[in-house]
């Protein structure tokens, strides 16, 4: 079976732009969260969707978006990047709402210049 | 406002000693705690969980200690191998709908 995928695996982007990032969960897995890991930090919580619908935001700005599609894969989009954007952006799914056991994929590397 | 601290930036112990990785939080709400590990250029995995409603979980080598009224939970691994060698971290959450990350301890078990 496969894990959670995530694409690309590094970005590079300039102040100002926009990205997105996408996600693919664990098939059978409904529920997906984002999450921003920069160097020498845990992963800090951005968002959480369950059926296509936003269960929950972190304290992120908000030119941090995100959708979930019908086939439950996602997108976080970040618009306006700012150099403090720069960090590993990881898509983690679980099988229900509020599944404790969250299965987290490789990641996004992202650098902003 | 950090919910969920780890302290141990780091930590090195001898093959087959044990390896106790701590954490602290500070939200009583929380009712799941979980471990992952993590190694470099792949995303965290799930290692052991603990409901708020026990106080000890048991999983092969590993076992989650959990402390309520000190809101300290730890995590045992006996014996510690190299293959244990990587970033520890701790996780918290409330019924589901967010997740707090401690920042991680990095555990090196020396051959």
């Amino acid at each position: 079976d496969a894990g959670v995928t995530q694409s690309p695996t590094h970005l590079i982007k300039t102040r100002g732009q926009h990205v997105t990032l996408r996600c693919s969960p664990i098939s059978g897995h409904k529920s997906v969260s984002w999450y921003q890991q920069v160097l020498g930090q845990g992963p800090q919580f951005i968002f959480q969707y369950y059926e296509k619908e936003e269960r929950g935001r972190g304290n992120f700005p908000d030119r941090f978006s995100a959708r979930q599609f019908p086939n439950y894969s996602s997108e976080l989009n970040v618009n306006a990047l700012l150099l403090g954007d720069s960090a590993l952006y990881l898509c983690a799914s679980s099988l229900v709402r509020g599944g404790y056991e969250q299965y987290f994929g490789p990641g996004t590397r992202l650098t902003v210049t | 406002d950090q919910q969920v601290k780890q302290n141990s930036p780091s930590l090195s112990v001898q093959e087959g000693r044990i390896s106790i990785l701590n954490c602290d939080y500070t939200n009583s709400m929380f009712d799941y705690f979980l471990w992952y590990k993590k190694y470099p250029a792949e995303g965290p995995t799930f290692l052991i969980s603990i409901s708020s409603i026990k106080d000890k979980n048991e999983d092969g080598r590993f076992t989650v200690f959990l402390n309520k009224s000190a809101k300290h939970l730890s995590l045992h691994i006996v014996p510690s191998q190299p293959g244990d060698s990587a970033v520890y971290f701790c996780a918290a959450s409330a019924f589901g709908n967010q997740f707090y990350f401690g920042t991680g301890t990095s555990l090196t078990v020396i051959p």
